[in-house]
């Protein structure tokens, strides 16, 4: 089956660190391009960061860009957004999701988590 | 950076009316790179349309996008109860935005 498995979710001290995990199974994951969507209770969806399917090549939001760092390990089929310096506003529903093609840029997503929940709290 | 907006926010229609949903963007969208995708309370949101008006694998038929440019419209031919969800527009020309979303709701 199909499917991509997050985790690493949790609740995290304002200025702290987590690294969430997308377990990726029932495709070649080095094909694709992945990405890293979230979204806060109640709102709607803010895109946060890609990359290739090689993993040579990231982007990135303004609102995360130099504290998000996005990685992929094709060995394992797992992506990863390593977060620091966390806010309150960083508290969302993290979702991982697949790209149709494995290039840069012009990544949509045809494939979703279920999510993993980062609350950051005091 | 374009933004995209949603209107309406909310739709209140009856199963079996069309549903005509709409999608702006502060800029001219590069060669229709726009999705739209439906989400249902507690779940992933689901690609529903690429490039503007392809469906994706397993979207029905009642579904279709148009558009181009800056105005983009998602339809739905006739509402089915499973079609009740919030709609995101999202543009990948660029760094990628989804806009605020529209909820349709039962009337």
């Amino acid at each position: 089956e199909v499917q991509l498995l997050e985790s690493g979710g949790g609740l995290v001290q304002p200025g702290g660190s987590l690294r969430l995990s997308c377990a990726a199974s029932g495709f070649t994951f080095s094909n694709y391009a992945m990405g890293w969507v979230r979204q806060a209770p109640g709102k709607g969806l803010d895109w946060l960061s890609g990359i290739t399917g090689s993993g040579g090549t990231t982007h990135y939001a303004d609102s995360v860009r130099g504290r998000f760092t996005i990685s992929r390990d094709n060995s394992k089929n797992t992506l990863y957004l390593q977060m620091n310096s966390l806010r309150a506003g960083d508290t969302a529903v993290y979702y991982c999701a697949k790209c149709p093609y494995g290039g840069d840029r012009y990544w949509y997503f045809d494939l979703w988590g279920r999510g993993t929940l980062v609350t950051v709290s005091s | 950076e374009i933004v995209l907006t949603q209107s309406p926010g909310t739709l209140s229609l009856s199963p079996g009316e069309r549903a005509t949903l709409s999608c702006r963007a502060s800029q001219s969208v590069y060669s229709s790179y726009l999705a739209w995708y439906q989400q249902k309370p507690g779940q992933a949101p689901r690609l529903l349309i690429y490039g503007a008006s392809n469906r994706a694998t397993g979207t029905p038929d009642r579904f279709s996008g148009s558009g181009s440019g800056t105005d983009f419209t998602l339809t739905i031919s006739r509402l089915e109860p499973e079609d009740f969800a919030v709609y995101y527009c999202q543009q990948y020309a660029g760094s990628l935005h989804f806009g605020g979303g529209t909820k349709v709701e039962i009337k």
